[in-house]
Parts: C-alpha cells; sequence; structure tokens
C-alpha cells in the first residue's frame, strides 16, 4: 500500500543555518504530496503542497519539489528561525482524493 | 469562521469508562475524518465520513465508533476505554475535491488510566 517515509528526528539548528528534511514515499498512480506543520499544543497546519511531478510547493521561505523519479518530496529553508520550531509531516494523498498518509514527523528544534 | 473545533480539550479516563469526543465545522466541508496521534507513529487514521450518513473504517478502528450526526459534526466514541488509547486525537475536514488538503482542530489529550 501507499506509505511515506521521512527522516527521524530532533533536528537541532542554530537561528539562520540551512533545512533539509527528507520525505520519500511509495504510492501506485500520481499522488498529491503535502508538509504539515505541529507547532506546540496545536494542531495540523498545511505549509505547502505539490500536485504533479516537477511541481515546486513554497510557502514563509519553505520549499520542496516533487520528485518522481527518485519519489521523493524534500523540505528545505535557507534560514531557519526559532519560530519555526515545530513538528513537520510529509503527506500524501492518492490521486483524486482527499484522505491522507502521514509520515511519522520530525521535529525542529532551532536555537538562537 | 471558527473552522474545525474539538471539545473536549483535555479528558482523563479510568479503564472501561466510556465518553464521546466531539467535532464539529463550520466550512460546509463534506469529509470529515478521526486521528489519532502517539509518539514516533504520526497520525494515523481511525475513521472517516465522506457525506453525511457515510462512514468508513481507517487504519486503526478497533475500540472506536463513530457518528456523522449531520454535514457539520462527527462524533467519536470510546465504549469500554483502555489505557492503549491514550493518545492525542484530531478531528479534521476537507472539501472533497481529490485536492488532499485537509483542516485539522486542536486536539483533544486523552488519558486512560
Amino acid at each position: 500500500g501507499d506509505s511515506v517515509t521521512q527522516m527521524e528526528g530532533p533536528v537541532t539548528l542554530s537561528e539562520e543555518a540551512f533545512l533539509t528534511i527528507n520525505c520519500t514515499y511509495t504510492a501506485t498512480g500520481y499522488p498529491s504530496l503535502f508538509w504539515y506543520v505541529q507547532y506546540p499544543g496545536e494542531g495540523l497546519q498545511l505549509l505547502l503542497k505539490a500536485t504533479k511531478a516537477d511541481d515546486k510547493g513554497s510557502n514563509k521561505g519553505f520549499e520542496a519539489t516533487y520528485r518522481k523519479e527518485t519519489t521523493s518530496f524534500h523540505l528545505e529553508k535557507g534560514s531557519v528561525q526559532v519560530s519555526d520550531s515545530a513538528v513537520y509531516f510529509c503527506a500524501l494523498s492518492a490521486y483524486n482524493t482527499d484522505k491522507l498518509i502521514f509520515g511519522t514527523g520530525t521535529r525542529l528544534q532551532v536555537f538562537p | 469562521n471558527a473552522g474545525v473545533t474539538q471539545t473536549p480539550k483535555f479528558q482523563v479516563l479510568k479503564t472501561g469508562q466510556s465518553m464521546t469526543l466531539q467535532c464539529a465545522q463550520d466550512m460546509n466541508h463534506n469529509s470529515m475524518y478521526w486521528y489519532r496521534q502517539d509518539p514516533g507513529m504520526g497520525l494515523r487514521l481511525i475513521y472517516y465520513s465522506a457525506s453525511e450518513g457515510t462512514t468508513d473504517k481507517g487504519e486503526v478502528p478497533n475500540g472506536y465508533n463513530v457518528s456523522r450526526l449531520n454535514k457539520r459534526e462527527f462524533s467519536l466514541r470510546l465504549e469500554s476505554a483502555a489505557p492503549s488509547q491514550t493518545s492525542v486525537y484530531f478531528c479534521a475536514s476537507s472539501v472533497d475535491r481529490g485536492l488532499g488538503e485537509q483542516f485539522f482542530g486542536p486536539g483533544t489529550r486523552l488519558t486512560v488510566l
């Protein structure tokens, strides 16, 4: 079945460092790919998405590119801030559905 | 526009007790979902409802029941709580246009002793 694998955390960075969180997926057909973020004590929020191969999703300085050849959707940010500290979830939805399959989440901790 | 709301925020139960978690959305979404979040396991789908009057099992439905009361409300019931059901529960909704974007509530933290 469909699945999502993301790097384990925590990822610990200093402010202004470069961030990469790896995400790979297994799916039949052409899934849509998502990154959700969960700030402490809150529910998940959509951070960015990409619906077809080679699409780049971006939001709040974060980017991820849908790579069909490597079945990957890695999250990147050029300069992280303390306020980016959160848990990040990679997810996919099969073509033409809203049902999501999540990775296990990666905790990011950014120190001043 | 409150989005997705959940009650209660926190709950402590004893083994064998029952309770209902409430969820409501005011975005006129067709689909609603219940997830549980456990450390190291991400979010796992318990049940979902694609429309009023329909419900389907997700990945981990055992020990739970759901009711889609109307388009706005989707409740999750634990009939006889067990310590293994200690978790954070999230409700979500989506438009169901095949776009995959879900909107989440703030969660209910449940502890079963």
